[in-house]
């Protein structure tokens, strides 16, 4: 069965600081992989999603991703945090199949200090 | 376009009581899945609708159940309430099945079973 990774619970990090937010897959097969964003008391949001085609995909807001299909990774990355960034972050697999459901994994809160 | 409306967004029941959540989908989109996290842990997929009929089903016991309505709204029922089932309820509709489509997620029911 397909099963996501989130390494890192907590990942604290300074204003203006880079960060790196680690997802790992468990699936030989192709996937689809996303990572959704959840502000406190409210529900996901869709930051970025890979579908097919370029391994490196990018958000509106600064994030991006790249697919290691060789790592069974989807890491998530940002040069440059805001404060505004702080939130959960979930990474998910769709494997395609027959339920069609997302996969999350435990999710990574990002806490961006001053 | 309106996004996904849940309704209650809180909720408090009694153990071994019954409960309804509503779910307004996407304008547009026809499929609803629904989901439940966990304090502190990703969601879970509980199951999925698609034009009026279920379509795959999550690792959960048969007193969660469903409904998908013409109008491509959604409820989600549950039955004999165990304190576990405490929980962010939350509810996503996408324009066809396959999360490569896109799910907008709604804010979610907060349920708490005492």
């Amino acid at each position: 069965a397909q099963s996501v990774t989130q390494l890192d619970s907590q990942v604290p990090v300074f204003e203006e600081a880079p960060v790196e937010l680690r997802c790992n897959y468990s699936s030989s097969v192709s996937v689809y992989l996303f990572w959704y964003v959840q502000y406190p008391n409210q529900g996901l949001q869709l930051l970025l999603k890979y579908l097919s085609g370029s391994t490196l995909v990018e958000s509106i807001n600064g994030f991006e991703a790249e697919f290691n299909k060789s790592q069974t990774s989807f890491h998530l990355r940002k040069p440059s945090v805001h404060i505004s960034d702080t939130a959960e972050y979930f990474c998910a697999v769709d494997d395609g199949g027959a339920t069609n459901k997302l996969i999350f994994g435990t999710g990574t809160l990002l806490a961006v200090q001053p | 376009e309106t996004g996904v409306t849940q309704s209650p967004t809180h909720l408090i029941k009694t153990r071994g009581q019954q409960v309804t959540l509503r779910c307004s989908s996407q304008s547009g989109h026809n499929t609803v899945s629904w989901y439940q996290q966990a304090l502190g842990q990703g969601p879970q997929f509980i199951f999925q609708y698609y034009r009026e009929e279920e379509n795959g089903r999550g690792n959960f016991p048969p007193r969660f159940s469903g409904l998908q309505f013409p109008n491509y709204s959604s409820e989600l029922n549950v039955n004999a309430l165990e304190l576990d089932d405490s929980a962010l309820y939350l509810c996503a509709s996408s324009s066809s099945k396959g999360a490569n489509y896109g799910y907008t997620f709604g804010s979610g029911t907060r349920l708490t079973v005492v």
